[in-house]
């Protein structure tokens, strides 16, 4: 079956502008997580959402932020763009609830902002 | 969730088991110890998982000690293409999806040709 599909693969921004990015998560997964990766932080948790509610939210300013959809896809907004938000954004699903459940993750969105 | 503690770098030859340790010294007895990595400019992958006995898949073997607070990762035989960084993950077990998955720094793993 399909993987995670993230789109677009690559963005360029200018600052103040805001940015939309996709996730398709596998056929049958309800939970869809979004995080931010960098060279200097790493990687870090974003938001979670399953069945169209947000359930986790990271340290993150309200500049981000997503929403699911009910056929599981999911959107992140980063508004006013900063320079600091260049990353490689990664969207990972799970299945529906059952314990110990492994995440499948995209290939992300490389997200430049200039 | 417990913190992890894992060397930065390792080197492995081509072909040889590649042994990956993980401190968690603070592991509570309800987490679990995940292992994913990735791959450069790929998202991460998940690799195993286990509560406190030793796992074995087709990717690699989990071995926890008896205490739970450290365990190690086994790459049977290692190939250039388990080149990769590897993050060692405590969490507790959710029964509503993946959540919140706390990276670190991970170990950058070398096959060497």
């Amino acid at each position: 079956k399909a993987g995670v599909t993230q789109t677009p693969r690559y963005l360029i921004k200018t600052r103040g502008q805001q940015v939309t990015l996709s996730c398709s998560p596998i056929s049958g997964h309800r939970s869809v997580s979004w995080y931010q990766q960098t060279p200097g932080q790493g990687l870090q948790f974003l938001f979670e959402y399953f069945s169209e509610t947000q359930r986790n939210k990271g340290n993150f300013p309200g500049r981000f932020s997503g929403r699911q959809f009910s056929n599981s896809r999911s959107e992140m907004n980063v508004s006013t763009l900063e320079l600091g938000d260049s990353a490689l954004y990664l969207c990972a699903s799970s299945s529906t609830p059952g314990h110990a459940i492994e995440a499948f993750f995209g290939q992300g969105t490389r997200l430049t902002v200039v | 969730d417990a913190k992890t503690t894992q060397p930065p770098s390792m080197d492995c030859a081509e072909g040889r088991a590649a042994n990956l340790p993980c401190n968690h010294s603070t592991i509570s007895g309800n987490e679990y110890v995940y292992w994913y990595r990735q791959i450069h400019s790929q998202g991460p992958q998940y690799i195993i998982h286990g509560l406190k006995n030793n796992e074995t898949n087709e990717m690699a073997s989990l071995i926890i000690t008896e205490d739970r607070k450290s365990s190690t990762l086994i790459l049977p035989h290692a190939t250039l293409r388990d080149t990769a960084v590897y993050y060692c993950i405590v969490r507790v077990a959710s029964n509503f999806g993946n959540e919140k998955l706390t990276f670190g720094t991970g170990t950058r793993l070398t096959i060497i040709p």
